[in-house]
């Protein structure tokens, strides 16, 4: 029982494209959102995170997006960088909870040159 | 300022042995944090603890697996007479804060890569 969904397994774009990571998720008491990202035989790097009270949320080159009433975010990257090439996983929690994260089965992303 | 360290990064037990994990947390952080991760698979989270007390063990498995993190030293997770279904990466998180805090980033290791031969 899946709560949190990473449909795309893998995705390639060119470098200077957008990529577009997406994510959903079935419980509508989570209220905080990361984005991780992880090289093989590393661990996971934080990235980006938005509060529910917010539908979007930049840094630099990483956007995060929110629709709550879809319980859909993603992840936009733009210019992508073929430095970029890692899994990215998205995960969520409650605040005041338990605080464990719940995390996507992730998407492999590939940026060509 | 060291992040998150875990060893061994590599450790191969046959069935029936016992595996120790350690995990070190960045330097003032209170609150640890293990997942693992079997291949093709997202991460899952199995522990949450602070000094001497364990939070949350909800994703642990009933039998054989224990976490403990002392007021001194590292936390560990132990596996007691492995199988091969514990094949797995074992990840420590560590974060500054935790119910109070409002921010739930949490910083990983490296990771454990645990094989049970």
């Amino acid at each position: 029982d899946q709560q949190v969904k990473q449909n795309s397994p893998s995705l390639s774009v060119q470098e200077g494209r957008i990529s577009i990571l997406n994510c959903d998720y079935t419980n509508s008491m989570f209220d905080y959102f990361l984005w991780y990202k992880k090289y093989p035989a590393e661990g996971p790097t934080f990235l980006i995170s938005i509060s529910s009270i917010k539908d979007k949320n930049e840094d630099g080159r990483f956007t995060v997006f929110l629709n709550k009433s879809a319980k859909h975010l993603s992840l936009h990257i733009v210019p992508s960088q073929p430095g970029d090439s890692a899994v990215y996983f998205c995960a969520v929690t409650t605040q005041g909870g338990s605080e464990k994260l719940v995390f996507g089965k992730g998407t492999k992303l590939t940026v060509n040159p | 300022n060291a992040g998150v360290m875990q060893n061994p990064r590599h450790l191969v037990r046959r069935r029936g042995q016992e595996a120790r994990l350690r995990c070190s947390p960045v330097k003032g952080h209170s609150h640890v944090y293990w997942y693992r991760q079997l291949p093709e698979e997202g991460l899952k989270f199995m522990v949450y603890l602070q000094k001497e007390n364990i939070i949350d063990e909800s994703g642990m498995p009933k039998e054989r697996f224990s976490a403990e993190f002392p007021k001194e030293g590292p936390s560990i997770l132990r596996i007691q007479q492995v199988v091969r279904g514990d094949s797995a990466a074992y990840f420590c998180a560590s974060s500054p804060l935790g119910l109070a805090g409002g921010n739930n980033e949490q910083f990983f290791g490296p990771g454990t890569r645990l094989t049970v031969l």
